[in-house]
């Protein structure tokens, strides 16, 4: 079984401020997808960003870019040049990758992050 | 672009009462997976279904079911409801992605549950 952790309950940063949330995780996998997961308060959960374990370079999606440390089981999101609408919970992922194909495994989460932009 | 459809939004019930929520997934998606989302808490994996039968399974109470039909929808059956039952449930859905692979789960907007 794999655990994901999230140590920031609560971050609060000022509009157009780089913001960075940690995630750290434990597995015995060697092939998984680090995910993080945006919830604003309309509770739809809304990919942000997703990394494949095989890939050394981190994965970037415009404002939104990831931290990877593999041997330190560590996942981090930084965010540039926030905005109010990133307001919202994050949460980091796990998912492992099904070697024999036929569908996947449901993720694992941690207990999120709550990020206020303030203007 | 279609999302994944999820029925009724809302739903009120009394403890020991029965409740079925309904799962469209995206056209062409044949996995679907089962969140559930107390208040406050990180979403919860119930159970995922590939291709009509049941793929993985995580902390589904007994007291649950659930099941994939012919046209890849699903619903995820709940008896004797007790007040802890009380959450937002997520039905997700996925086109499988073969082997050493791991497609996108893509979430519906839920369905709020109240146990009175």
């Amino acid at each position: 079984a794999q655990t994901v952790t999230q140590s920031q309950p609560e971050m609060s940063v000022q509009e157009a401020e780089t913001v960075t949330l940690s995630c750290t995780y434990d597995t015995s996998e060697n092939n998984y997808y680090l995910f993080w997961y945006k919830q604003p308060p309309s509770r739809q959960m809304i990919l942000v960003i997703r990394q494949e374990a095989y890939k050394q370079q981190n994965a970037t999606e415009n404002r939104f870019s990831v931290n990877f440390q593999k041997a330190a089981k560590s996942f981090s999101l930084k965010i540039s040049d926030s905005q109010l609408g990133d307001t919202a919970m994050y949460f980091c992922a796990f998912g492992a990758i099904m070697y024999s194909g036929g569908g996947a495994d449901g993720l694992t989460f941690g207990k999120g992050t709550h990020l206020i932009i303030q203007p | 672009a279609a999302g994944v459809i999820q029925s009724p939004r809302h739903l009120i019930k009394e403890k020991r009462e029965t409740a079925t929520l309904k799962c469209y997934p995206i056209p062409r998606h044949d996995t679907v997976y089962w969140y559930q989302q107390g208040p406050g808490q990180d979403p919860q994996f119930l159970i995922s279904f590939y291709e009509k039968m049941q793929s993985d399974k995580g902390s589904i109470p007994d007291r649950f079911s659930a099941q994939q039909f012919s046209d890849y929808h699903s619903e995820l059956n709940m008896s004797s409801l007790e007040l802890g039952d009380s959450a937002l449930y997520f039905c997700a859905s996925s086109s499988e992605g073969g082997l050493n692979s791991y497609n996108e789960q893509f979430f519906g907007p839920g369905t709020r549950l109240t146990v009175l």
